[in-house]
């Protein structure tokens, strides 16, 4: 059974950097068979994908336009984790952070983390 | 603004049948055959429901089934339970940089 535990700052300052983990268990994140992404909720903004990365060989990372030049998603294969780093955040980037597993449905998602940006 | 339009709200009654559309363009709902859906109680993060247009996950009732025609999918749940009253989101592929597009969600309530 194939689990995500999510962890990281629920409170971040304007302006610094949001860094969040997402421990697998399960699966291993160099599978070749499917993608490790990102998404946050907010009332705002509703469910926005942020991003994934993905082992074919090599790996890539895919990102969400409107986030590109802000945010990393990197796998760690040591820890078997994935995680993401997002700079310059503002209050608007006060949301519920998932990780899910997934390409073109995503069947296991995190907890979810609460990011509370405050300005 | 999502990028897909779902209707804001959905109801029916135990035992019954709903459907939630899920509006795109050729660019991501018509353009290829993979449309999911997700449920979302409160509190908790969104559970797959159907991936690629039809296709159920393992575990996930037949009640639950999905459909295309178009720029638009849906998602038909029969025989109503209470359990169904949640937040139902689409979300597509899409050809662009987005990759991938969630709908705005529709809350089904089951009166």
């Amino acid at each position: 059974q194939v689990q995500l535990q999510q962890s990281g700052p629920g409170l971040v300052k304007s302006s610094q950097t949001l860094s969040l983990t997402c421990a697998i268990s399960g699966d291993s994140v160099s599978s070749n068979t499917t993608t490790w992404n990102w998404i946050r909720q907010s009332p705002s903004r509703g469910l926005e994908w942020l991003g994934r990365t993905y082992y074919r060989s090599k790996w890539y990372n895919a990102y969400e336009v409107s986030v590109k030049s802000r945010i990393s998603i990197s796998p760690d294969t040591s820890k078997n984790q994935i995680s993401l780093q997002m700079n310059s955040v503002t209050p608007e980037d006060t949301a519920v952070y998932y990780c899910a597993r997934g390409y073109y449905g995503m069947g296991v998602w995190g907890q979810g983390t609460t990011v509370t940006v405050s300005s | 603004q999502s990028a897909l339009t779902q209707p804001p709200s959905a109801s029916g009654s135990p035992g019954q049948s709903v459907t939630i559309s899920c509006t795109g363009t050729s660019s991501d709902v018509g353009g290829y055959n993979y449309v999911s859906w997700y449920r979302q109680h409160p509190g908790k993060a969104p559970k797959l429901m159907i991936y690629e247009v039809s296709k159920r996950p393992s575990g996930v009732p037949d009640r639950f089934s999905g459909s295309k025609s178009g720029n638009t999918a849906s998602l038909t749940v029969s025989g109503l339970q209470a359990e169904d009253e949640a937040d139902y989101y689409c979300s597509s592929y899409t050809g662009s940089n987005n990759f991938v597009v969630f709908g705005g969600g529709t809350k089904l309530t089951v009166l």
